[in-house]
Formats: structure tokens, sequence, C-alpha cells
């Protein structure tokens, strides 16, 4: 049974980072794609890139290039989603998902993370 | 990439059917097989319900079934059940410029 385990929730100020984590276990880390979606309050599901670990190199959502940075660590089959310049439209829960199927799917997600911009 | 086209909001009885239209562009939905739909209640995680325009993940009950014409997506539920009110989302891949674009969402209310 293959479970994603988010980090906790962060406040964070204006200007700042957060690095969120995303801990799989119960499946073969390395050959699905892990990827990060985020949701602002009260609003619709957003992607923002992800990452195959066996081959190491992230995808973006245009919207995020320069911005976010996805890693993953096969050793401790934990990928992460660095979000950089964080303003206030940036509050949102952020979750990881995985594929199953076909690759182009989103079956397995973690249980979210709240990040909240605020002064 | 814009989001998807969803209506906003659909209802119907138990036991009735309703239907989910997800429209997009043939840069995303008309372009590629790779139409997802995902469930999300309350305060969870969203639940996949569809990919690959019609398939259904196991365990997902057979009454949610999917399609697609052209540039739009439908996600249809038969049957209709108290615990199928929640949010429902489409996704399609985007090719690699924007792998993926999400609908803007429909709360689906069972009356």
């Amino acid at each position: 049974q293959v479970q994603l385990v988010q980090s906790g929730a962060e406040m964070k100020k204006p200007g700042s980072s957060v690095k969120v984590s995303c801990r799989a276990s119960g499946g073969t880390f390395i050959s699905y794609t892990i990827s990060w979606v985020r949701q602002a309050p009260g609003q619709g599901l957003e992607w923002m890139g992800g990452i195959i670990p066996v081959f190491g190199t992230p995808n973006y959502a245009q919207k995020f290039q320069g911005r976010v940075t996805i890693t993953a660590d096969e050793s401790t089959s934990t990928a992460y989603m660095e979000l950089s310049s964080l303003n206030s439209e940036d509050t949102a829960i952020y979750y990881c998902a995985r594929d199953q199927y076909s690759g182009y799917d989103f079956n397995y997600w973690g249980q979210g993370t709240l990040v909240t911009v605020s002064s | 990439q814009s989001a998807l086209t969803q209506p906003r909001s659909v209802s119907g009885s138990p036991g009735q059917s309703v239907t989910i239209s997800c429209t997009g562009t043939n840069s995303d939905v008309g372009g590629y097989n790779y139409v997802s739909w995902y469930q999300q209640h309350p305060g969870k995680a969203p639940k996949l319900m569809i990919y690959d325009v019609s398939q259904r993940p196991s365990g997902v009950p057979d009454r949610f079934s999917g399609s697609k014409s052209g540039n739009t997506a439908s996600l249809t539920i038969s049957g209709l059940q108290a615990e199928d009110e929640a949010d429902y989302y489409c996704c399609s891949y985007a090719g690699s410029y924007t792998p993926y674009v999400f609908g803007i969402g429909t709360k689906v209310t069972v009356l």
C-alpha cells in the first residue's frame, strides 16, 4: 500500500522560502512521477511541477519557473518542493501526488501541507 | 495555460444521473487521451476517479464513467448517492510546456 506522508504546516513571512517534504512508502519510489499540486483557500487545484526520481530532471509549470525547485532523494524515498519569494497568494495547501496507472494520473496523494504567508 | 472550463455546480436527486463537462482546447483535452477526474470532499485530499478519459481505477464504483468528444471531456455519475456530494476536478495533460492543467472544479449537490 503506497503512502505519501508530508511535512507539517508552515508559517512564513513574505519574501521568504518554504521547503515541503513528501516521504513515500510501500512502493517503488524511483520509477514513478511525484507531482506537486497546490490549492489556495476555497480555490481549485493547480499543478506546479513534477519529477521522476530515476531521471532526476524536474518539470515545472511555466507559472512557477524560476521560483520553484523540486528534488528527490532516492536514499530516503523523499521528494521536496521548495518555493521562494513567497507572497500572500502562495497561501495554500500543498499536496504531493504519485501516478500509478498510465503515468498521466495522480492516484496517490499526500495529506497536504498548509503553508501560510503572512507578515 | 488557462484552467479548463467546468460548470460551477450541478445537482441531482438520489438515483438520478448527472454529467459534468470539462472543456479545453486542442492543446490539452482535444490533443491527448490523458484526461483524469478527481473527487474531493471538504478537508480531504483529492481522489482519482477516472484516468485516461474513461478508465476506472480499482475500487471506484462503475457508477462513475468518463468520455471525451473533441475538446470536451465528461464525467457521468449514474445512480447518484449521498456520498457523491463533493467537488470534482478534471485534469488534462497539455504537452511538455506546462504538462498538466486542471479544471476550475464543479460542486455536485445531492438533493
